[in-house]
């Protein structure tokens, strides 16, 4: 089965350009998860999503930043306008409620802000 | 204060060694918890649940402490293949985990 896609594996951008990144769940799953992930500050949750509803984007760091997940199978990070302090590894997790909440990884997206 | 803190290490041991880490959280509320296991430049894997009761998976054992409010790790007669970063997690409910910044584990041949 496949699991978390995500993609790009790697971007590398300029100040002030859109980013999107996006991320396939694993088919069933029914939460997803954004993260952002720096040596300084570890693994962050940015914002998460039950039955594609938005449930807390208390992690959303500002405005610059917005997700979306039009259906189950699709989700997307923008980041606009980027800045180099947005450089990170973004991963998506999925999972599916049950008595132990594990969540599946994708390969994250690395991205270079210049 | 963190919501959950681990020692970022790194601990380097040699091969055959017996490794220990501990994490401390804030939120007394907490039901769930977790080590995921994080290998340089990949995703994070959930490696082992941790229950009150202490449980076992091979060589790995995880222990908790809900009065201090800990969790430890421990690993025995530790293999090349462990080196990687140890992340201790905390579920706050809802689906919501909460990721330490890791312990970065070596282990020398």
């Amino acid at each position: 089965d496949a699991g978390v896609i995500q993609s790009p594996r790697h971007e590398v951008t300029e100040m002030g350009q859109e980013v999107t990144l996006r991320c396939k769940p694993i088919s069933g799953h029914d939460y997803l998860f954004w993260y952002r992930q720096t040596m300084m500050r570890g693994l962050e949750l940015l914002i998460y999503f039950n039955n594609n509803v938005p449930i807390d984007d208390s992690g959303m760091p500002e405005d610059r930043f917005s997700a979306k997940m039009p259906n189950a199978s699709f989700s997307t990070l923008k980041i606009q306008p980027s800045e180099p302090r947005d450089s990170a590894v973004y991963f998506c997790a999925s999972s599916f409620w049950d008595s132990t909440p594990e969540q599946f990884f994708g390969p994250g997206t690395r991205l270079t802000v210049l | 204060r963190k919501e959950v803190e681990q020692d970022p290490g790194p601990f380097n041991v040699p091969e055959g060694a017996t490794v220990a880490f501990n994490c401390t959280y804030s939120n007394s509320a907490s039901q769930s918890f977790f080590w995921y296991r994080q290998d340089c430049r990949k995703e994070p894997k959930l490696l082992m649940s941790v229950y009150s009761s202490g449980n076992e998976d091979g060589r790995f054992t995880a222990q908790l402490n809900r009065a201090s409010q800990y969790i430890s790790l421990l690993i025995r007669d530790s293999k090349l293949s462990d080196s990687a970063t140890y992340l201790c997690v905390v579920d706050q409910g809802a689906q919501k985990l909460v990721f330490g910044q890791g312990t970065r584990l070596t282990i020398n041949p």
